[in-house]
């Protein structure tokens, strides 16, 4: 797997929390994404990054937002928490944008309750 | 606005037999198509993909086909084995490559 984590792993909150997931990666790509995965949708993004401090919105954004103030780390915040936001999070890394093969970290599983 | 669609949703083939997965995308202009594999509580990874100036890629017992002029592509998996069990996710690319849009996945069960 290529050198890219993301932490927690897992995470209980409850409604109305700020929640911070983390992805670090060593593998010095510019591109950085981040996507939900929900059954029956596939994976999708929710916002990404093409360098230090840009960044730019997918198709579910509402809700959360991002920080990327170096290369290897990339932070997704959800503001206030709500239930529609429990799923399975993967951050996911290129080195060529969308064009070539994208690594994907493990996964942070979050529930709200 | 950009979707990529896939079907089937399940597939279920019994070992040896063929699996053909199939997508649609929206945006004429896309011109990469990966496809993804992601085992149970795994995270998905690449197995094949295609550009837009070829319109059949193999390797092994993977191959995918592209018709830019239908806007469609498939995932075609021969001698299907247990270990090809998975879900499988189509995508495309969007908005000049900054983005893939990938399809709600197909879930391939190769019983034995």
């Amino acid at each position: 797997d290529a050198g890219i984590t993301q932490s927690p792993r897992h995470k209980v909150t409850e409604t109305g929390t700020p929640v911070t997931l983390r992805c670090h990666q060593t593998e010095n790509h510019r591109y950085m994404y981040w996507y939900r995965q929900d059954p029956g949708h596939g994976l999708r993004l929710i916002h990404y990054s093409y360098g230090v401090k840009d960044t730019d919105k997918g198709e579910v954004s509402d809700g959360y937002s991002v920080s990327r103030s170096k290369t290897e780390d990339f932070l997704l915040t959800l503001e206030s928490a709500t239930s529609s936001q429990t799923s399975v999070y993967f951050c996911a890394i290129s080195g060529l944008a969308a064009y070539n093969e994208q690594f994907f970290g493990p996964g942070t599983r979050l529930t709200v309750l | 606005g950009e979707n990529v669609e896939q079907h089937p949703s399940t597939l279920s083939v019994q070992e040896g037999d063929s699996a053909v997965i199939k997508c649609t995308y929206s945006d004429s202009a896309s011109n990469y198509f990966p496809w993804y594999k992601q085992e149970l509580g795994k995270r998905p990874q690449l197995i094949i993909d295609i550009r837009s100036n070829v319109g059949e890629k193999k390797d092994q017992r993977i191959a995918v086909t592209l018709n830019k002029t239908a806007k469609h592509f498939s995932l075609h998996i021969t001698e299907t084995q247990p270990e090809d069990s998975a879900v499988y996710f189509c995508a495309a690319v969007m908005e000049y490559g900054n983005k893939l849009v990938f399809g709600a996945g197909t879930i391939l069960r190769v019983k034995s």
